[in-house]
């Protein structure tokens, strides 16, 4: 089993509408986890950062995270075609210590419909 | 305020050649890494520095060596390209918090 696990996708939606992403994990001890953006050919770009079971909204973007399950996700409301990128989820590796390890998952790549 | 700093943006080497990719950044952070991505395998860690004058090796190695110069710079070196090293590196930096901030990444190519 991966460490982090996303849909490689890709995931369509049509503009206006709203982007499901998922992403689950396998060390049911970490407590960070984070929402990456990845335009293509540029490098990823924190866009959430969550760390409390519940919900996190931030603009038009809700991150979700629900260790019991140990899941979570990235809703994007009234996605633009400007949302259109690969989605990386990341979560913190509890045996690196004071090195700050993520580990990622291997991105959802979403496209956006006008 | 330039956050993580990135050269050269693009490197053409020949197979057995080495180069240096150098890395900085300005928001005092005490870690820095370096990843690469390949198409269909995501971010994997290649070396890592949890401060100044520490070092560790992460996922993928071989092949590779690191110099954390001071708190700013954390350099990359290949000694001998091979193919199998084409790829994109990415340089990041950590705040104690985990969130990672990356550098703008330069396409290798090995021929």
């Amino acid at each position: 089993q991966k460490e982090v696990e996303q849909n490689s996708g890709p995931l369509s939606v049509p503009e206006g509408a709203i982007a499901s992403l998922n992403c689950t994990y396998s060390d049911r001890g970490s407590q960070s986890f984070f929402w990456y953006r990845q335009y293509s050919g540029k490098s990823p770009e924190l866009i959430m950062s969550i760390y409390s079971n519940g919900d996190k909204e931030d603009g038009r973007f809700t991150a979700q995270l629900n260790k019991a399950s140990q899941y979570v996700s990235l809703l994007i409301r009234d996605s633009q075609p400007s949302d259109s990128a690969t989605y990386l989820c990341a979560v913190n590796r509890i045996s690196s210590g004071s090195a700050r390890q993520l580990t990622f998952g291997s991105g959802t790549q979403l496209t956006v419909l006008p | 305020n330039a956050g993580v700093t990135q050269t050269p943006k693009f490197q053409v080497l020949k197979t057995g050649q080495s180069m240096t990719l150098q890395c900085a950044q300005d928001m005092n952070h005490n870690s820095m890494y370096w990843y690469r991505q390949d198409p269909g395998m995501g971010l994997r860690l290649i070396y890592y520095s949890a401060s100044e004058g520490t070092t560790d090796k992460g996922e993928v190695p071989n092949g590779y060596n690191v110099s954390r110069l001071n708190k700013r710079e954390f350099s990359l070196r290949l000694e001998s390209a091979a193919p199998s090293q084409t790829s994109v590196y990415f340089c990041a930096s950590s705040t104690n918090s985990y969130e990672q901030y990356f550098g703008p990444g330069t396409r290798l190519t090995v021929t």
